[in-house]
């Protein structure tokens, strides 16, 4: 089955450490985005990419940091510069760039949640 | 720019009762809409869109949506709620010269049996 893996589905971190949380997907789709979640704010873009080596910072990017070295796979670092990181994280596709065809409806993954102790 | 606002935090209702959850939007063009569901830790769900025609779109789980240009709103609706309809909704928009959806803050519904 198609579909995006994200792991692992709960992290534990003591403050001043990186984390890498991982984002896979088969579905064959370009571009891809890490989402945060916080109660009672929606969802914030923090990076997105639209193809393989290319990825740019959405609204909350500070603190965080992201590769696309494969289109399958886009893993996002939580940095020790993070000031408050502990957060519900959402990994995202989507076939390509929207246009008037596109949709660009996103399919999410399970989620990880990153707890700093 | 582009933003979406669901102007209730939670909305309760009986099992059996109709269901609505509100979401008004703004962007500078035409607008592709989202409803999406978040069931506890979990990702979230595609449940319908938008795109363009028919201003009534249907979508899963019975669920369907009312598009209004005029009220700039989209708002979620089933006509006989379930428990297990009890969700976090999320209602998103995209501007047709931006791919990236903006979410709403969502609201939490509860249907009591």
């Amino acid at each position: 089955d198609g579909g995006i893996t994200q792991s692992p589905k709960y992290l534990f971190r003591k403050e001043g450490q990186n984390v890498t949380l991982s984002c896979e997907q088969n579905l064959n789709h370009d571009a891809m985005y890490w989402y945060r979640q916080d109660p009672g704010q929606g969802l914030r873009l923090i990076y997105y990419s639209q193809i393989v080596n290319d990825f740019q910072k959405g609204d909350i990017a500070e603190g965080y940091s992201v590769s696309r070295e494969k289109k399958e796979s886009f893993p996002l670092t939580v940095t020790s510069a993070q000031k408050n990181p502990t957060a519900f994280y959402l990994c995202a596709s989507s076939i390509g760039v929207a246009g008037r065809l596109n949709t660009g409806e996103l399919f999410f993954g399970e989620g990880s949640r990153l707890t700093v102790l | 720019a582009q933003s979406v606002a669901q102007p209730e935090d939670q909305v309760n209702v009986a099992e059996g009762n109709p269901l609505t959850v509100k979401c008004t939007y703004s962007v500078s063009g035409n607008p592709y809409l989202f409803w999406y569901v978040q069931y506890p830790n979990r990702g979230l769900q595609f449940l319908l869109k938008y795109i363009t025609g028919d201003n009534l779109v249907k979508g899963s789980y019975g669920f369907e949506a009312e598009f209004n240009k005029s009220q700039t709103s989209f708002h979620l609706k089933k006509p006989s709620a379930l428990v297990s309809d009890s969700a976090l909704y999320f209602c998103a928009v995209r501007d047709l010269g931006d791919y990236k959806l903006s979410f709403g803050a969502g609201t939490t519904v509860t249907v009591r049996a």
